[in-house]
C-alpha cells in the first residue's frame, strides 16, 4: 500500500526566506506526483505536476523535483511572501491506478 | 472559465439521515473523482468515474455510500444512515480524461452529522 509522508508538519518563516519542503512516498512505481497548495476553507490548487520520466518542474518562483528511485520529492519556494502561507500537499499516482494518494500536508506560514 | 462547483458547501444533518451531495465538473472533463477529506489530514480517495461508469470504487468505506454520474456530467455522492464518523470535507475532482492530466479540484462540502 502506497503511503506518503511529509515533513516538516508545519514550518514558519520570515518573508524573504527561500524554502524546502519534502515528501516521501514507499512506492516507487508512480505514473506522476502533484504539489498543490489548499488555503482554509478551500479546495486544492495544483502547483506542479511530474511525470515519472521528469526530474523537475518549473513555475515562477516554484521548483518541484523528483527522485523515483529513492521515493522522494521536494518542493522549493524561492524569496517567500505571506501570500505563500497555506498547506502544501503532495499526491502520488501509482501507475495502473487514476487515485491519487496524498501526504497529511505542511502547514507553511511566512511572517511579514 | 468555470471551475468545479459542489454544492451545498455546508451540510449539517443529524445522525441516521440521508444526504447527496454535488459536484459539477468543468465542461468536458471525462474523469470525475470524489475524495474526503478530515481534519489535519490529506483528501482520502472514494470513487473514480470514467464516463458514466464507476472505473474505481474501491475507496469507499462501506455499502451506505454510493454515488452516481448518469450522464456522464454532474455527479451525485450519497449517504445512507449517516453516522458522526462521516464529518468530513467531501472533496470533488474532474480531468479531461488522460492519466496525465492534472485533477482540478472544487470548493468542498463540509458535511457535520450531529
Amino acid at each position: 500500500k502506497q503511503e506518503v509522508t511529509q515533513i516538516p508538519a508545519a514550518l514558519s518563516v520570515p518573508e524573504g526566506e527561500n524554502l524546502v519542503l519534502n515528501c516521501s512516498f514507499t512506492d516507487s512505481a508512480i505514473y506522476n506526483l502533484q504539489w498543490f497548495r489548499q488555503d482554509p476553507g478551500k479546495g486544492l490548487t495544483s502547483l506542479l505536476l511530474i511525470q515519472s520520466s521528469q526530474r523537475e518542474q518549473t513555475s515562477g518562483r516554484l521548483n518541484a523535483s523528483l527522485d523515483k528511485s529513492s521515493g522522494r520529492s521536494t518542493l522549493y519556494i524561492a524569496a517567500s511572501q505571506p501570500g505563500d502561507s497555506a498547506t502544501y500537499l503532495c499526491a502520488v499516482k501509482k501507475s495502473g491506478s487514476e487515485k491519487l494518494v496524498f501526504g497529511k500536508g505542511t502547514k507553511l506560514t511566512v511572517n511579514p | 472559465g468555470a471551475g468545479v462547483s459542489q454544492t451545498p458547501s455546508n451540510k449539517v444533518t443529524e445522525k441516521g439521515k440521508y444526504v447527496e451531495l454535488r459536484c459539477d465538473p468543468i465542461s468536458g472533463h471525462t474523469a470525475l473523482y470524489w475524495y474526503r477529506q478530515s481534519l489535519g489530514q490529506g483528501p482520502e480517495f472514494l470513487i473514480y468515474f470514467q464516463g458514466t461508469g464507476a472505473a474505481d470504487d474501491s475507496g469507499l468505506p462501506n455499502d451506505r455510500f454510493f454515488a452516481v454520474r448518469p450522464e456522464g456530467s454532474v455527479s451525485t455522492l450519497k449517504i445512507q444512515r449517516t453516522e458522526r464518523g462521516d464529518s468530513a470535507v467531501y472533496l470533488c475532482a474532474s480531468s479531461p480524461g488522460t492519466s496525465r492530466d492534472t485533477q482540478y479540484f472544487g470548493p468542498g462540502t463540509r458535511l457535520t452529522v450531529l
